[in-house]
């Protein structure tokens, strides 16, 4: 069972536009909820996070957005710029013995077009 | 600040070998996680240790798999012996044990890529 899900396997975005990715979850027992990137031959970098006490957190050009009672969150980028085409995977955790167990999507593929 | 290191970033290897891979996690990071990653499955957590004992292994696919932590700046991922199925990318990632105020993110590794023909 996926308990967290990207339904967008890609996504495809003007340069400068705003790029919208999304994620949907199961599991009520999830209190944390992140963003990371993937680049190619890379592992995953951190970009964004959010506690379910919040709705909404900046950072720069990212914001997260969460929907506790739809179960569902989303990452803005904006402006959108052609370094961002990567791999974004959304995760979500519940506290497990002071460690937070992810549970990752599937991936959304953002390409930036110029 | 050095990241995660893993090695090796890549291993090709023959079938019924055994395997071996390294994590050397973020210096002060207590908490450190072995993923792997395939098409059909994405990326999923094996296992996970807290100040280096192994807390949930419940993602370990089989006995063929096992996971150490002798101390805090070194964890291996062996596989013995090795199958083609279990070819994917396998990353290691750590953090810091965050309280219920704070929560710390997981900092990856580069993978390493196994091959096992």
């Amino acid at each position: 069972d996926q308990q967290v899900k990207q339904n967008s396997p890609s996504l495809s975005v003007q340069e400068g536009r705003i790029s919208i990715l999304n994620c949907d979850y199961t599991n009520s027992m999830f209190d944390y909820f992140l963003w990371y990137k993937k680049y190619p031959a890379e592992g995953p970098t951190f970009l964004i996070s959010i506690s379910s006490i919040k709705d909404k957190n900046e950072d720069g050009r990212f914001t997260v957005f969460l929907n506790k009672s739809a179960k569902h969150l989303s990452l803005h980028i904006v402006p959108s710029q052609p370094g961002d085409s990567a791999v974004y995977f959304c995760a979500a955790s519940a506290r497990v013995q002071g460690a937070q167990k992810l549970v990752f999507g599937q991936g959304t593929r953002l390409t930036i077009n110029p | 600040d050095a990241g995660v290191i893993q090695s090796p970033r890549h291993e090709v290897t023959e079938m019924g070998q055994e395997v071996t891979l390294r994590c050397k996690p973020i210096s002060g990071h207590n908490s450190l996680f072995w993923y792997r990653q395939t098409m059909m499955r994405g990326l999923e957590l094996l296992i996970y240790f807290n100040n280096n004992v192994p807390i949930d292994d419940s993602g370990m696919p089989e006995d063929r798999f096992s996971a150490k932590m002798p101390n805090a700046s070194f964890s291996t991922l062996k596989i013995q012996p090795s199958e083609p199925r279990d070819s994917a990318v396998y990353f290691c990632a750590s953090s810091r044990i965050g309280s219920r105020r704070s929560n710390q993110p997981q900092h990856f590794g580069d993978g390493t890529r196994l091959s096992i023909l």
